[in-house]
């Protein structure tokens, strides 16, 4: 099993450029997340997916759209990117949502916007 | 609101030495806590969770952590360090809904 992957795993972008980020894991994980790591702020939830058709906002979600066509695959796009986001952006996925489940990580891509 | 505080961005500490990573939460409700670990320019990985019963979780790596109600903490330890535990570590305490609330972070430095 491959676990959660990323593609790209680096972008340069240039202000006002759009670009998709592609996550996709093999675990048949209902949940699927979207993070963003800036240093010295840990992770913050971007959007959510409790399954397949569905997506929720979480915790910084300006700036960003997703989709969940696919149990398997969970897209984040910048539609107009801007050098504030500029970070680091993990996807993640669980089995189930919940309070106890474990959440698994894929590399990350590290996003330049200039 | 839930929050979680990680005292210390960075800890230093000699290679053999006891390793300490202080993580404190706020919660009104019983929480569930996680701590995760990041390796240079890779994701994150779970090292140990607690969600109900004994107060003392056992993780890979020979980590450990206590859950202590009274104190609000959950407090990640290891007996001996070891070069290969230079890393990020991450504490998190889980949301009513199905986010985690993550700390800033602490990375551990292991000196020889």
């Amino acid at each position: 099993n491959a676990g959660v992957t990323q593609t790209p795993k680096f972008r340069v972008l240039k202000t006002g450029q759009s670009m998709t980020l592609l996550c996709a894991q093999d675990m048949n994980h209902e949940y699927m997340y979207w993070y963003r790591q800036d240093p010295g702020m840990g992770l913050r939830l971007i959007h959510y997916s409790v399954g397949e058709g569905t997506t929720a906002k979480g915790e910084v979600p300006d700036g960003y759209n997703v989709s969940r066509l696919k149990k398997q695959n969970f897209l984040l796009g910048l539609e107009s990117a801007a050098p504030s986001q500029t970070s680091v952006y993990f996807c993640a996925s669980s089995y189930v949502g919940g309070l106890q489940e474990t959440q698994y990580f894929g590399p990350g891509t590290r996003l330049l916007v200039l | 609101a839930q929050s979680v505080t990680q005292l210390g961005s960075h800890v230093s500490v000699s290679e053999g030495a006891l390793v300490l990573l202080r993580c404190n939460y706020s919660s009104s409700v019983p929480p569930y806590l996680f701590w995760y670990v990041q390796y240079p320019n890779q994701g994150l990985q779970l090292l140990l969770k607690y969600t109900t019963g004994a107060t003392l979780v056992k993780g890979i790596n020979g980590f450990e952590a206590e859950f202590k109600k009274s104190e609000t903490s959950f407090h990640l330890t290891k007996p001996s360090a070891h070069m290969s535990d230079a890393a990020e570590y991450f504490c998190a305490v889980s949301d009513r809904g199905y986010q985690l609330i993550w700390g800033a972070g602490t990375k551990l430095i292991i000196k020889p």
